[in-house]
Parts: structure tokens; sequence; C-alpha cells
């Protein structure tokens, strides 16, 4: 999975929590992104990031905030874990926004 | 706005017969076209993208796509499938109207592809 680790794999919370997802690359990409995948719904982007604290929302970013202090990690944070965001994040990386993306290999969260 | 179709929730092929994944797109400027391929409990892999130059674009594992300007498609294509085929089948388009104007990677819904022996 190009050097991408997400962390954890699994996680099931209780609605209300807040829940930090971590995305790491050994890669040096400047480009990160968090997306989540839903049946019938494909892959939706919640937020980029094009640099060190740099990041710009995506179609879905409602209930979500992302930081990145370092090249190498992304930070996606539910600040009160909703039922309606029970889905399987990926993270990905690319050198510019005009290439392919490379993904991780997901985080299925779960949210009770 | 920017938009990508993919008309088909599964594709059913037998193993050794040629298979088509089909993607329809719309965008206001030059498409950056791309499709990925994810196994099972997998993240996404890229298999192939189309900028610009020969509409029939190869890839890997295979796979090769043709981009339609007329039609508005880029259908996914191999001669011959293989049951290891088997996955969910994810095509994007990336809207591109030059001066560093482009949208977000929007992805189609996915498409299911299952090759029997």
């Amino acid at each position: 999975d190009a050097g991408i680790t997400q962390s954890p794999r699994h996680k099931v919370t209780e609605t209300g929590t807040p829940v930090t997802l971590r995305c790491h690359q050994t890669e040096n990409h400047r480009y990160m992104y968090w997306y989540r995948q839903d049946p019938g719904h494909g892959l939706r982007l919640i937020h980029y990031s094009y640099g060190v604290k740099d990041t710009d929302k995506g179609e879905v970013s409602d209930g979500y905030s992302v930081s990145r202090s370092k090249t190498e990690d992304f930070l996606l944070t539910l600040e009160s874990a909703t039922s309606s965001q029970t889905s399987v994040y990926f993270c990905a990386i690319s050198t510019d926004r005009l290439v392919e993306q490379y993904f991780g290999p997901g985080t299925r969260l779960t949210v009770t | 706005a920017q938009s990508v179709a993919q008309p088909e929730d599964q594709v059913n092929v037998a193993e050794g017969n040629p298979l088509t994944v089909k993607c329809t797109y719309s965008v206001s400027g030059n498409p950056y076209l791309f499709w990925y391929v994810q196994y099972p409990n997998r993240g996404l892999q890229f298999l192939l993208k189309y900028i610009t130059g020969d509409n029939l674009v190869k890839g890997s594992y295979g796979f090769e796509a043709e981009f339609n300007k007329s039609q508005t498609s880029f259908h996914l294509k191999k001669p011959s499938a293989l049951v290891s085929d088997s996955a969910l089948y994810f095509c994007a388009v990336r809207d591109y109207q030059g001066g560093g104007s482009q949208g977000n990677l929007i992805f189609g819904k996915g498409t299911k592809l299952s090759v029997k022996p």
C-alpha cells in the first residue's frame, strides 16, 4: 500500500465520543487526503492537505476536522461521533493534485 | 459540476472471455480520468489514467481503457478475464480547466466484477 499506514485499522466507539484517525506516509508526498467509503456512494472526499498546516474541505467535511503538523502525518478527527459516521475511512497521498493517488489500507469505524 | 457514472453495479464474465467495465463522465474543462481496483478488505490500487494523448491507455495487470471524447466515456477493458480479476472497480475524474483551476477527484459508485471459472 505504497508506504501508507493507517491507525487504528478497526475501531468501535460510542455516539458523542471524540475519535482521531491517523494516516502516516513514508513517501514524502505533498498531498494527503481523507475519504470515506459507503455502499452506493463510492468514495467521497472529506478533507485534504497540500502541505504542512495547509488543509481544505472536501465534499463531506461537516463533523470532521483535520490537522497536519508534519509532512508524514495527517490526522482526521470526529469531534463528536455520530452513527452516520460509521464508515470505512481511507487515506491517500499524491505528489501533485493532478496525478494518481495512492491509498492506505483503510480504517473501519463503527459508531454505536 | 463534474460527475462520473458507472452504470452497472455488477458485471459477470466467464474466465477467458473479454471484459468491459463502463464509465461515463461530465466535466466543464478537460477530463483527467483514472481507474482503480479494490480487493476485499484492501485499499484502492491505481490501474491506469488518461491525461492527454493516445485514446487507448494501457495499465497494470493487462487492463486497458479507451477514452472517447464524443461519448464522454472511459471504459475499462481486458481481452481475457482471470478469476483473480474479481474485485470492485472504480472510475474517477478530475475537471481541469487550465490556469490552475481544477476540481477534486470524483469517484463513481463502483462496479463489482465477478469472473467465474
